[in-house]
């Protein structure tokens, strides 16, 4: 069956550095893979698609690459800030375009 | 107000009872869905719907149903309550142009359940 893994453990991070979380799966190959901000009690908001034919997106301070041989998603935020302390989930999609979600990463990000 | 509503947004009840829980939309999407947060679980896919005439089963869809009563509303019954059906639910939305460009979910604030 599909798994999709994210560090369980909490990233904690001092304040302008940069946080790298990870996102590995198996039994799977999917078209594209999102990322979504989760805060606490809210529901998640999306930020970032990268498609299986691209190695590497960028938004303001985020990036995000993709390496499909390594069955990998890796996801930046540089220059982080405390309001960037959120659970970061990752979510590939197949074909149906519909995302199967990993557990998500807690990021805390101190001043 | 917010884009998709869910409601009720908190809701406790006991075991054996029949709960709905409703989702509306204003985003105009057609693909709607229901999802399950566990901790230490993540989101799990219980139904989704393309469109007003078509209904699917997610991953854990078991002791669940829906109704897409309308293309903006989805609802999620749980006929016979048990408590491992105590989680917090959230809908979510698409449509067919977005998905096509950034497969972008829209969700809605969740509600809580707690079934003892």
């Amino acid at each position: 069956s599909q798994k999709i893994e994210q560090n369980s453990e909490a990233l904690n991070i001092q304040e302008g550095k940069t946080a790298t979380l990870t996102c590995n799966y198996t039994n799977y190959s999917p078209a594209y893979l999102q990322w979504y901000r989760q805060d606490p009690g809210r529901g998640p908001v999306f930020l970032l698609l990268i498609r299986e034919n691209e190695k590497e997106k960028r938004k303001e301070r985020l990036k995000v690459t993709f390496d499909t041989t390594l069955k990998q998603s890796l996801f930046h935020i540089t220059a982080s800030q405390p309001a960037d302390s959120a659970t970061y989930l990752c979510a590939p999609a197949g074909g149906s375009y519909i995302p199967t979600f990993g557990r998500g990463t807690s990021l805390i990000v101190h001043p | 107000d917010a884009d998709v509503t869910q409601t009720p947004r908190n809701r406790i009840t006991k075991t054996g009872k029949r709960i709905m829980l409703e989702c509306s939309q204003t985003k105009g999407h057609d693909r709607m869905y229901w999802y399950r947060q566990d901790p230490g679980l993540g989101l799990r896919l219980i139904y989704y719907s393309f469109d007003v005439k078509d209904i699917n089963k997610g991953e854990i869809s078991d002791g669940y149903s829906v109704s897409r009563q309308a293309q903006a509303k989805f609802s999620l019954s749980l006929e016979s309550a048990i408590p491992n059906q105590t989680a917090l639910y959230f809908c979510a939305t698409s449509d067919f142009q977005t998905t096509r460009n950034t497969g972008e979910l829209f969700f809605g604030e969740g509600s809580r359940l707690t079934v003892l």
